[in-house]
């Protein structure tokens, strides 16, 4: 695997379900993010992960919870999630997160939230 | 709000021609800018980043940067039918907390067409 892979690509949830999406970058790079790409919306920085620890929380509702086991992975945990929650999720990383170097994205897992 | 503003199109060239796609940005301590094109369901993809004022040319691209304006472009040469996409303009903004803390800010994306 190269680059930054997600799983699952396709997901849908009932308000009542919980489930979680997968990122994992194969780049040796020190930073992470969630974010989230709604229809007619720029995209939205969710949440931020450096060096495995959390240094940016965008206000996003507590329905979404992120986990950082280690550098290479980082979790999105949904639960009672809402219909406008469907959306593409994208997985991005960078070399850092303090100085600005270029994001790599995954390619996505399109939520739909039924 | 520090902003990043795109005209979201949709722009519509012919084959062969020349492209160009345009952003503002509005903090004027940004940095660093970038240009990344989308096709329709598939996630971001990074064609070009920019540091210094000027032009930074990549085959048939060329980014263009004047931090004086706050403007940031993007020229396609040669258009093709493939560069049909959104293309997306994202700049590094300082954060509320200031320092060296950057979060890339996105904007809403151009839909550029090329017809065959």
């Amino acid at each position: 695997e190269t680059g930054v892979t997600q799983t699952p690509r396709h997901l849908v949830m009932g308000m009542t379900n919980k489930k979680s999406l997968k990122c994992e970058q194969h780049l040796g790079h020190n930073a992470m993010y969630w974010y989230k790409q709604s229809a007619k919306k720029p995209l939205e920085l969710m949440f931020v992960y450096s060096l495995e620890e959390r240094v940016e929380n965008n206000s996003v509702p507590s329905r979404f919870s992120p986990e950082c086991p280690n550098s290479s992975h980082l979790f999105l945990h949904l639960h009672t999630l809402q219909p406008e929650d469907s959306a593409l999720y994208l997985c991005a990383s960078s070399q850092d997160y303090l100085v600005s170097y270029e994001q790599y994205f995954g390619p996505g897992t399109r939520l739909t939230v039924t | 709000q520090k902003e990043v503003e795109q005209n979201s199109g949709p722009l519509s060239v012919p084959e062969g021609a020349i492209a160009s796609l345009n952003c503002t940005y509005s903090d004027r301590g940004s940095q660093s800018f970038f240009w990344y094109r989308q096709y329709s369901g598939k996630s971001p993809e990074l064609i070009m980043f920019i540091y210094s004022n000027g032009d930074k040319e990549d085959g048939r691209f060329t980014a263009q940067l004047n931090k004086a304006s706050q403007y940031v472009s993007l020229l396609i040469r040669d258009s093709q039918p493939s560069d049909s996409a959104t293309y997306l303009c994202a700049v590094n903004i300082v954060g509320d907390s200031g320092g060296s803390n950057y979060k890339l800010t996105f904007g809403k994306g151009t839909l550029l067409t090329v017809n065959p």
